[in-house]
């Protein structure tokens, strides 16, 4: 079935550092894809979305490029603030049904 | 903003009764989802609902039930909670359509003891 792989966190990073969350996916046909961000006690928020192949979604300094030739939807920012510390979820929209990576969680310092 | 509420915020069963979640979204969409969130496991549906009295199973319904009388309302029950259901549960919802978002609730942290 359709699946989506992430990185095991935690990322730890120092302020202003780039970031890099991987994440790839197996679906058939064309799905649309997200990121989704979850702050320490509140439910998930959209992030970003890309809904077809080379779309790049951004959003709050975020960026991610949908690749269907390595079937990867990488999580980007420049420069990371501590107020970006979470956890963050890959997500594909299968049919009816999103599926999500297992999330992961990253720890900015100052 | 779309508002999506679940009523209770931290919740304390115990085993074998009969638990309720409830799960209120303020923007007349049609779909409606309940997951639980586990560390290590990311976020597995539980059951999702296309329309009012519609329902379709996730990939865990085994379990729980859920009940969607009215659109903007979608309650998840476990029959009989177990220790292994302690978990985060998350109520989400959507306007159908495949380049639309989920929108979640705050979650639901229930402990069965």
């Amino acid at each position: 079935g359709d699946s989506v792989t992430q990185m095991e966190g935690p990322v730890t990073l120092s302020e202003e550092a780039f970031l890099t969350i991987n994440c790839t996916y197996t679906a058939t046909g064309y799905p649309s894809l997200f990121w989704y961000v979850q702050y320490p006690g509140e439910g998930l928020q959209l992030l970003l979305k890309a809904t077809k192949a080379d779309d790049k979604g951004s959003n709050k300094g975020f960026e991610a490029t949908y690749r269907k030739e390595t079937t990867s939807f990488h999580l980007e920012k420049g420069s990371v603030q501590v107020s970006d510390s979470a956890v963050y979820f890959c997500a594909l929209r299968s049919f009816q049904k999103l599926v999500f990576g297992t999330g992961t969680r990253l720890l900015v310092s100052p | 903003d779309v508002k999506v509420t679940q009523s209770s915020r931290y919740l304390v069963k115990r085993t074998g009764e009969k638990v309720f979640l409830e799960c209120v979204q303020d923007m007349d969409h049609e779909n409606m989802f309940w997951y639980r969130q586990d560390p290590g496991l990311g976020l597995r549906l539980i059951y999702f609902s296309y329309d009012v009295k519609m329902k379709e199973k996730g990939d865990i319904p085994e379990g729980y039930s859920v009940s969607r009388e009215k659109k903007e309302r979608f309650s998840l029950i476990l029959e009989s909670a177990s220790t292994n259901q302690t978990s985060m549960y998350l109520c989400a919802s959507r306007l159908t359509g495949a380049r639309e978002a989920l929108h979640f609730g705050n979650g639901t942290r229930l402990t069965v003891t």
